[in-house]
């Protein structure tokens, strides 16, 4: 089966533009994590999305919006890019948010270089 | 709130010593306690977990004990190889605050043949 998709996997933007990252969960999977990876440090949680609703949302401010599809998958936008936005930016998908489903898996990452 | 802390790296040890990452938490509730790697490149794979104090987790050779007691988790090899080379990342899940994980600094590790 096919783990994480992430999409795409490096993007370099300008300062000021907008940017739109894409994740698939493994297939089953109706919980969609998102998490801001800079260099050096631990990744910082930014939403989680379960069946099309957002259940919870990180210390990051309103320039960052995501939303969950009917398939499950799933988009994390950026408006207004700053410098400080530049870090791995992953995506981790599972069953459910509670019980024994709570386990996440990660993809890959967007590398996101803002210049 | 919740919070994880990871002895700071980087470790460099030579092939087939033994390893140890500490890792101590604050949580409410009763979390879940969670050991990613990360490899150079890549994003972070699940290498262990434990659900419940006194648990153990273990996986490749690596093992990690839920010590409520101490709020702690920490990471254990017996013998180290080249390919063990990555960044450990201690996690916590508190499913009182939902499915978020929060993750610890994470602690280089090299190995060296």
């Amino acid at each position: 089966d096919a783990g994480v998709t992430q999409s795409p996997t490096h993007l370099i933007k300008t300062r000021g533009q907008q940017v739109t990252l894409r994740c698939s969960p493994i297939s089953g999977h109706k919980s969609v994590s998102w998490y801001q990876q800079v260099l050096g440090q631990g990744p910082q949680f930014i939403f989680q999305y379960y069946e099309k609703e957002e259940r919870g949302r990180g210390n990051f401010p309103d320039r960052f919006s995501a939303r969950q599809f009917p398939n499950y998958s799933s988009e994390l936008n950026v408006n207004a890019l700053l410098l400080g936005d530049s870090a791995l930016y992953l995506c981790a998908s599972s069953g459910g948010t509670g019980g024994s489903s709570y386990e996440q898996y990660f993809g890959p990452g967007t590398r996101l270089t803002v210049t | 709130g919740n919070s994880v802390t990871q002895m700071e790296g980087p470790v460099t040890l030579s092939e087939e010593a033994f390893l140890t990452i500490n890792c101590t938490y604050t949580a409410t509730g009763y979390p879940s306690l969670f050991w990613y790697v990360q490899y150079p490149g890549e994003g972070l794979q699940l290498l262990l977990k434990a659900t419940k104090a006194d648990d153990k987790g273990s996986n490749k050779g690596f093992e990690a004990t839920y010590r409520k007691e101490t709020t702690s988790f920490h990471l254990e090899k017996g013998s180290v190889q080249v390919s063990d080379s990555a960044v450990y990342f201690c996690a916590l899940n508190s499913l009182e605050y939902g499915n978020k994980l929060v993750f610890g600094a994470g602690t280089i590790l090299r190995v060296k043949s």
